[in-house]
């Protein structure tokens, strides 16, 4: 299985903020990888897929980059809904895997 | 609207079974690759399994985790699917979520439809 390695596990930022999250997969995965954010008692939403491609709906503050093993996602003006965890995913093989999540918290 | 609606979780002792449903609106399910992915309290996103679609004669595929005592099964008629948990353990408590695995480009698929998620808790 490919193991996802996020980064931070957690940061705190305030509104207005520009906020990075790294993921790195143990194996290249191309373009295939997915980023997701999910609110406190809520299912995960999906934000970014193949990379850098903003899902419907998603606002243009969030954008994702990168190839191979070596993958981030920038929230470009941080929102006050914006604070929740944002995890990673690989669509290269399966099983599909998540990274451990990054928590990001009002400063 | 498109939406998926998890029941069926619940208290249960170890070595006891449940039936999870996900019942879908919206779209046909039979169309779609579709998932159970679960989250244990505070921690992250564990893929347990996946039922292709009708072309792909429904094979399933699952974690090794889970594999040999959760099977993954579908009801067309009533546009759902379903996951029975059976030999659970407690390290099995967790959030249980239907996603739908969707190809969004031609090649990248996704999880682009989640329902509410409905909670498994193993404990005696």
């Amino acid at each position: 299985d490919i193991q996802m390695t996020q980064s931070p596990s957690s940061l705190s930022a305030s509104v207005g903020d520009r906020v990075t999250i790294t993921c790195r997969p143990s194996q290249s995965i191309s373009t295939y990888l997915n980023w997701y954010q999910q609110k406190p008692g809520k299912a995960p939403n999906l934000l970014i897929y193949a990379a850098s491609s903003l899902q419907s709906g998603v606002p243009s503050r969030f954008s994702g980059s990168g190839s191979g093993t070596d993958f981030t996602l920038t929230i470009s003006g941080l929102q006050p809904e914006d604070f929740a965890t944002y995890y990673c995913q690989q669509s290269h093989n399966t099983p599909p895997t998540f990274g451990g999540g990054t928590k990001v918290e009002i400063k | 609207e498109v939406q998926l609606v998890e029941s069926g979780g619940g208290l249960v002792q170890p070595g006891g079974s449940l039936r999870l449903s996900c019942a879908a609106s919206g779209f046909t399910v039979s169309d779609h690759y579709m998932d159970w992915v679960r989250q244990a309290p505070g921690k992250g996103l564990e893929w347990v399994g996946r039922t292709r679609n009708k072309v792909n004669s429904y094979t399933t595929e699952y974690a090794a985790s889970v594999k040999g005592r959760f099977t993954i099964s579908r009801d067309d008629s009533n546009n759902s699917l379903y996951l029975q948990v059976n030999s659970l353990k407690t390290e099995d408590t967790a959030v249980y979520y239907c996603a739908r695995w969707r190809p969004i480009t031609g090649t990248t698929n996704a999880f682009d439809i989640w329902g509410q998620g409905t909670m498994v808790s193993v404990s005696s």
